[in-house]
């Protein structure tokens, strides 16, 4: 079964600092991963997704993703974090062949001034 | 695109009752999902509809849990004897047909239960 682990609960970064949120997906195959973003009473908004190809993939707001298959790792990048950003980060998987989206626990990320 | 829309937006309701949900999907979208999320925790996948057929169901849909999408448009999730435990967010996402097409989802109902 596929599974999806983001180590980090709670990220504190200052504006304009760089950002890296982890993300661990354990599946057999090259599965599809996708990251979406979640403001306080919100629905989740896509940030970017990666299918096959190249393995850096742009996302919307400034955000990329790299996708390294030798650690199972689909890590979310911004190079400079403005306030707007604050909000809860979800990295995702789906199996091939499937339709059920796996979700991480969320990591909560918190900008300061 | 006017987005997937989700009615209503908060219920607050006593232990025992029934309460129903209403999702209306991206028009173009084929797919509907309907998911939990609890406080702390990421959504957590409870069915999904292609078309009008309901095609998958985890085992988090108790016998309490009834989801229809009768004409393939909108959907409605509808809750029976309601408890505590039931309290969290569900969230509605539609999609197009296709394996890892991404999933646009609502701004979800918040269900509070007394």
């Amino acid at each position: 079964a596929q599974s999806v682990t983001q180590p980090d609960i709670h990220i504190t970064v200052s504006e304009g600092a760089s950002l890296e949120l982890r993300c661990n997906y354990s599946y057999g195959a090259t599965p599809y991963l996708f990251w979406y973003v979640q403001s306080p009473g919100q629905g989740l908004q896509l940030l970017l997704k990666y299918f096959s190809g190249d393995t850096l993939v742009q996302g919307i707001k400034g955000f990329e993703a790299e996708f390294k298959r030798s650690q199972s790792s689909f890590n979310l990048r911004k190079p400079s974090v403005h306030w707007s950003d604050a909000a809860e980060y979800f990295c995702a998987v789906v199996a091939g062949g499937y339709q059920k989206v796996t979700f991480g626990i969320g990591t909560k990320l918190q900008v300061i001034p | 695109d006017t987005g997937v829309s989700q009615n209503p937006r908060h219920k607050i309701t006593k232990r025992g009752q029934n309460v129903t949900f209403r999702c209306d999907p991206i028009s173009e979208h084929n797919r509907l999902y309907w998911y939990r999320q609890t406080l702390g925790q990421g959504p957590e996948f409870l069915t999904y509809f292609q078309n009008e057929a309901q095609l998958e169901k985890s085992r988090l849909l108790s016998d309490r849990f009834s989801a229809e999408r009768p004409k393939g448009s909108f959907s409605t999730l509808e809750i029976q004897r309601t408890e505590q435990g039931d309290s969290a967010m569900y969230l509605c996402a539609s999609s197009f047909k296709g394996v890892g097409q991404p999933q646009h989802f609502g701004d979800g109902t918040r269900l509070s239960i007394l």
